[in-house]
């Protein structure tokens, strides 16, 4: 089973527009969630991340939301630029006090002009 | 910034022989690594977590005799697939996470592998 969903494969956003990537998850015990994000033929990079405690973290363009009731979250990106096209992985701490993490499918993010 | 590398990026094999990646951190030592697998349209599944200088912890579901791995240094882990098939077929990455660092943010991906056996 899927404990990490990216439900929207891909996202086609105009420049300067906002991209909202979303994410869901289905155990409750998660506490600790991160988005990372893909170039073709390189490794993820960690973009940003949000404890359980907190509903809201921003970092530059970057934000993520969290709502623990509707075990979502989503990264709000704006003004969206062309270098942002990459494919974002929503990630969830499998367990406590580990690196462990469990990964969604991605979402593959094109920024036009 | 913190620089991972798989080795080789891309492999042709086939059925039955045995295969081994390579993960570097080159700029960072790193005592845990972690080895993902991810099948086209699929997240990338945790594998194992493998440990400098004592045995690699497997996920669930994860055969150890065929996904081997040995991380001898602080700098490098390997992968074996032993006897792959077919079904083998998959990208494999690996991240390394940074001695220095305190949580799950200091966790660097290498580029990935892409397997094909024949």
């Amino acid at each position: 089973d899927q404990q990490v969903k990216q439900n929207s494969p891909s996202l086609s956003v105009q420049e300067g527009r906002i991209s909202i990537l979303n994410c869901d998850y289905t155990n409750s015990m998660f506490d600790y969630f991160l988005w990372y994000k893909k170039y073709p033929a390189e490794g993820p990079t960690f973009l940003i991340s949000i404890s359980s405690i907190k509903d809201k973290n921003e970092d530059g363009r970057f934000t993520v939301f969290l709502n623990k009731s509707a075990k979502h979250l989503s990264l709000h990106i704006v003004p969206s630029q062309p270098g942002d096209s990459a494919v974002y992985f929503c990630a969830a701490r499998a367990e406590p006090n580990t690196d462990k993490l469990i990964f969604g499918t991605g979402t593959r993010l094109q920024v036009f002009p | 910034g913190a620089v991972v590398s798989q080795h080789p990026s891309r492999v042709i094999c086939k059925s039955g022989t045995s295969v081994k990646i390579e993960c570097r951190s080159l700029d960072f030592q790193a005592t845990t690594m972690f080895w993902y697998r991810q099948f086209p349209k699929q997240s990338l599944m945790l594998m194992a977590t493998s440990n400098e200088g004592s045995k690699a912890t497997y996920e669930q579901g994860v055969e150890k005799d065929k996904f081997l791995i040995n991380h001898a240094s602080l700098t490098l882990s390997t992968l074996t697939v032993t006897s792959a098939h077919p079904e083998d077929s998959s990208f494999y990455i690996c991240s390394a996470r940074d001695l220095r660092g305190a949580g799950t943010d200091t966790q660097y991906f290498g580029p990935g592998t892409r397997l094909t056996v024949l």
